[in-house]
């Protein structure tokens, strides 16, 4: 009963750092996306994938590259870490019943601080 | 360009009274679907309830309702006789374009609700 998994749960980088984060889920689901969550700007998509080998830009996707090579894994990747990436990362999935929307299913987040 | 708003940043009650939770949205789509999260102080996104478009009727779930209406763009939810449990912040959510093919979401700022025992 794991449903989304991130790892790390916290992390601190220096600025310039590099760092993947791993999002794993077992529900055999076809979409994946990373949102950042900032205090009083609620949730913003990064990026997101609509299965294995495709990602997309979301809305705030500078500064991340991230990968699907494997339909259960979406990786975060920050080649150059800088402050204004501290944030809280949350990773989630979603299938698609026909052309019928959804919820998405979130992990549990990954507080990431940036100094 | 489509954008939710919730207005109320904070609210406080008083345990067993009753709060309603504005959200209003913005969009062009004719097909979209609006959702409703709870985020408790434990940090994780707990879904609470999707409606499409096409589905004004209100809904009820134990001490949760939502009314729905196309008329005005809102998607209010309301908590009937409030716990302390019921504090977390809530985050309205809208399906973005695509006609709801997928669950890139557009978020509200969120409410802050702090039942007080």
């Amino acid at each position: 009963n794991a449903g989304v998994t991130q790892t790390p749960k916290f992390r601190v980088l220096k600025t310039g750092q590099s760092m993947t984060l791993l999002c794993a889920q077992d529900m055999n689901h076809e979409y994946m996306y990373w949102y950042r969550q900032d205090p009083g700007m609620g949730l913003r998509l990064i990026h997101y994938s609509v299965g294995e080998g495709t990602t997309a830009k979301g809305e705030v996707p500078d500064g991340y590259n991230v990968s699907r090579l494997k339909k259960q894994n979406f990786l975060l990747g920050l080649e150059s870490a800088a402050p204004s990436q501290t944030s809280v990362y949350f990773c989630a999935s979603s299938y698609l019943t026909g052309r019928f929307d959804t919820e998405a299913f979130f992990g549990q987040g990954t507080r990431l601080t940036v100094v | 360009a489509q954008k939710v708003t919730q207005a109320q940043t904070e609210i406080s009650v008083v345990e067993k009274e009753d709060v309603t939770l504005d959200c209003v949205y913005e969009t062009r789509d004719t097909t979209y679907y609006l959702f409703w999260y709870k985020q408790p102080p434990s940090g994780e996104l707990v879904f609470l309830i999707r409606r499409n478009s096409f589905d004004e009727q209100n809904e009820i779930s134990g001490r949760y309702s939502w009314n729905f209406q196309k008329s005005t763009s809102s998607f209010n939810f309301t908590i009937t006789a409030s716990q302390v449990v019921d504090s977390a912040v809530y985050f309205c959510a809208l399906s973005e374009g695509d006609g709801g093919a997928t669950n890139k979401l557009i978020f509200g700022t969120g409410t802050l609700l702090a039942v007080q025992p």
